[in-house]
């Protein structure tokens, strides 16, 4: 069981927005900042989203990321075939004297 | 160029011990905070241990701790993890991870390494 919480899985056809969503509590996203990675099939996870909103160099601008309390979302505009992934949130954790936390991942499927 | 390749996977009995290592290049080591992350065999990521830059600062995950122990070595441009009394869900897929350090954020996971397999099995 994960401490943050994901659907276990989303879908689209080409050209749609999807969102994911993650749930959390108090001491991981009510009070410090989120991270999705994405993770194509065989492959090393990739950091997607940092600092709840920001994209690292090279990650196109389809991916959006938001936070609210407790709450963030991923958000992909304009969905292409190779969007096909597995996507984790990640937080920090504040009780038991810190430590990183993932959701269980949202397999996205391009229909 | 970051790299970070990962090794000392395999197979080995339940109660047995491995190191596995991490040795990183294009960036300098000795300024980031190091991460190792698991994936169990069609699972979740799962966090296993944090290190500081010097090494003064470590925590584990509730199911390695007493078990694992994190090390680094900044004159070799390495990490490592010294699992012992391993069990059959030890069984993943070990990746390190180095942490980006942010601005008024607790940063994140910038760079992953390939991955290094760790089998536990009678």
């Amino acid at each position: 069981q994960s401490v943050l919480t994901q659907p276990p899985s989303a879908s689209g056809t080409p050209g749609q927005r999807v969102t994911i969503s993650c749930s959390g509590s108090s001491s991981n996203i009510g009070s410090n900042t989120v991270n999705w990675y994405q993770q194509l099939p065989g492959t090393a996870p990739k950091l997607l989203i940092y600092s709840n909103n920001q994209r690292p160099s090279g990650v196109p601008d389809r991916f959006s990321g938001s936070k609210s309390g407790t709450s963030a979302s991923l958000a992909i505009s304009g969905l292409q075939s190779e969007d096909e992934a597995d996507y984790y949130c990640a937080a920090w954790d504040d009780s038991l004297n810190g430590h990183w936390v993932f959701g269980g991942g949202t397999k996205l499927t391009v229909l | 160029e970051v790299q970070l390749v990962e090794s000392g996977g395999g197979l080995v009995q339940p109660g047995g011990s491995l190191r596995l290592s991490c040795a990183a290049s294009g960036f300098t080591f000795s300024s980031y905070e190091m991460n190792w992350v698991r994936q169990a065999p069609g699972k979740g990521l799962e966090w296993v241990s944090y290190i500081s830059s010097s090494g003064s600062t470590i925590y584990y995950a509730d199911s390695v701790k007493g078990r694992f122990t994190i090390s680094r070595d900044n004159a070799k441009n390495s990490l490592y993890l010294q699992m012992n009394s391993l069990r059959a869900e030890d069984t993943a897929v070990y990746y390190c991870a180095r942490q980006a350090e942010r601005i008024a954020a607790a940063g994140d996971f910038d760079y992953w390494g390939q991955g290094t397999l760790v089998t536990v099995s009678s």
